[in-house]
């Protein structure tokens, strides 16, 4: 089945070290995103990649670093810089950046806590 | 940045009941998105709009594209239980690359 996985979907860090998220999606998508939520928010966008080997900076991406090394795969690192982690973490997916029908499809989330 | 405010923040209905929510924003949209997310899960998404005053259908969802453009209207007919959730509305200005996201609206549905 195409979708967007995350993985884990829980995950427990210690403060101070940094820890990666990982996103895959069998969809042929070009653009990945990733979201952070925090209670009663709104998703608010940390990082984005239009292409293979490019990303762009979203409103939140102080304390997170990104790679997208294959289109399939959009990893996303929580530095001991981020100074509140903990939250709920959202990947998603759309063919293209902007435009109709490239609208974005979410994965499962992964829910970090910072002990 | 941009601001998207969704009203209203919490609705408590009865089982039956039609459930109306909406968006507005300062600025002029060309898109208007509407999710749903159920607890702990990634939002999925029930309807797109793409043109001034369209007017669009997913089963007993209903969503408008406000004819200023700076606003959309979600409506749910005849509400039962698995509606019960988190919906957002996203929007994108015209050229931009990114969404915005309103705060949510959680529907509670008493049996």
């Amino acid at each position: 089945d195409g979708g967007i996985t995350q993985s884990p979907k829980y995950l427990f860090r210690k403060e101070g070290q940094n820890v990666t998220l990982s996103c895959e999606q069998n969809l042929n998508h070009d653009a990945m995103y990733w979201y952070r939520q925090d209670p009663g928010q709104g998703l608010r966008l940390i990082y984005y990649s239009q292409i293979v080997n490019d990303f762009q900076k979203g409103d939140i991406a102080e304390g997170y670093s990104v790679s997208r090394e294959k289109k399939e795969s959009f990893p996303l690192t929580v530095t001991s810089a981020q100074k509140n982690p903990t939250a709920f973490y959202l990947c998603a997916s759309s063919p293209g950046l902007a435009g109709i029908n490239n609208e974005q499809f979410f994965g499962p989330g992964t829910r970090l806590t910072v002990l | 940045g941009q601001q998207l405010n969704q009203s209203p923040q919490s609705m408590f209905i009865q089982e039956g009941e039609d459930v109306s929510m909406n968006c507005t924003s300062s600025s002029i949209f060309n898109t208007w998105l509407w999710y749903k997310q159920d607890p702990g899960e990634g939002p999925v998404l029930l309807i797109a709009l793409y043109k001034a005053g369209e007017l669009t259908s997913n089963g007993r969802l209903t969503a408008q594209f406000g004819i200023t453009r700076k606003d959309s209207f979600l409506n749910i007919s005849a509400s039962i239980p698995s509606d019960v959730g988190i919906y957002f509305c996203a929007g994108r200005v015209q050229g931009a690359q990114k969404l915005v996201f309103g705060q949510g609206t959680r529907l509670t549905i008493n049996p």
